[in-house]
C-alpha cells in the first residue's frame, strides 16, 4: 500500500464549478501538508503549505488537513481553464521534512 | 531566465550508454534534490544534497550516482542505462529546513 493516496482522475468541471482534491496518508507522523501544481511539460510549483491540522486560505484556495481521518483536501472556489493542471499533494515527517511524500497527481480540467 | 536550469530537455538513448544530466540554480539554496516522475507513481525521491560535502540516497537511488560539483550545481548520471530508467526527471532546491521545493522544468529521458 502507497503511504499517499490519490485519485488520478482526470476530473472533469465547467468553469466557476468549486473543485475538491483529495488525498488520503497512513503514516500517522506525518506533519507538513502541500499542494503542487504541475502545468504540462513543466516541473510543480508549489500552491499551498501547511502545518499539522487545519485550515489554510490563500484567494480562490483552500487547503484542509484533518489528520485525525489522515484526509487532506484543496478546495478550489471559481475554478477557471487556467486551473487546468495535474494537482499533486505531498506531505513530510517533522524530523524530516526535506523528505517529500507525493502523491501521484490528480489531473484537472476545467472546461470554458 | 529559470531559477533552476536542467539540460538536456529531452534526451533519447540505447541501453548501455552513460547519461549525465545537468543541474544548475540562481536561487541560492543549499539543498538540492533529484527526482524521476512516472505515471501512476509520482514523484520519487532519488539523490539529496544538503552542501557540497554532503549527498544522501534517496528511495530509489540503485542505478544512478550524483556530483555536486558547487553549490549551484547538481548532476545525475546513469552509468549504464537501461529502458526501466524512461522516465521526466527533475531537479529542485530547497531553503534549509523546509518542505518547500523549487523545481526545475524536467528532462524527458527514453533509453530504447
Amino acid at each position: 500500500q502507497k503511504e499517499v493516496e490519490q485519485d488520478p482522475g482526470p476530473l472533469s468541471v465547467p468553469e466557476g464549478a468549486i473543485v475538491s482534491l483529495n488525498c488520503t496518508y497512513s503514516n500517522s507522523a506525518f506533519q507538513y501538508f502541500m499542494w503542487y501544481r504541475q502545468y504540462s511539460r513543466k516541473g510543480p510549483e508549489l500552491l499551498m503549505y501547511t502545518y499539522s491540522s487545519g485550515n489554510k486560505e490563500d484567494g480562490r484556495f483552500t487547503a484542509q488537513v484533518d489528520k485525525s481521518s489522515k484526509y487532506i483536501s484543496l478546495f478550489i472556489r471559481d475554478s477557471q481553464p487556467s486551473d487546468s493542471a495535474t494537482y499533486l499533494c505531498a506531505m513530510s515527517r517533522m524530523d524530516s521534512s526535506y523528505k517529500l511524500i507525493f502523491g501521484s497527481g490528480t489531473r484537472l480540467l476545467v472546461r470554458p | 531566465d529559470a531559477d533552476v536550469t536542467q539540460t538536456p530537455r529531452n534526451r533519447i538513448t540505447k541501453t548501455g550508454k552513460r547519461i549525465m544530466l545537468e543541474c544548475s540554480q540562481t536561487k541560492g539554496h543549499d539543498r538540492m534534490y533529484w527526482y524521476r516522475q512516472d505515471p501512476g507513481l509520482g514523484l520519487r525521491l532519488i539523490y539529496y544534497s544538503f552542501d557540497v560535502k554532503d549527498i544522501n540516497k534517496g528511495e530509489i537511488s540503485d542505478g544512478y550516482s550524483v556530483s555536486r560539483q558547487a553549490q549551484a550545481k547538481f548532476s545525475l548520471s546513469l552509468e549504464s542505462a537501461i529502458p526501466n530508467q524512461t522516465a521526466l526527471y527533475f531537479c529542485a532546491t530547497s531553503p534549509a529546513n523546509t518542505g518547500e521545493l523549487f523545481f526545475g522544468e524536467g528532462s524527458r529521458l527514453t533509453v530504447l
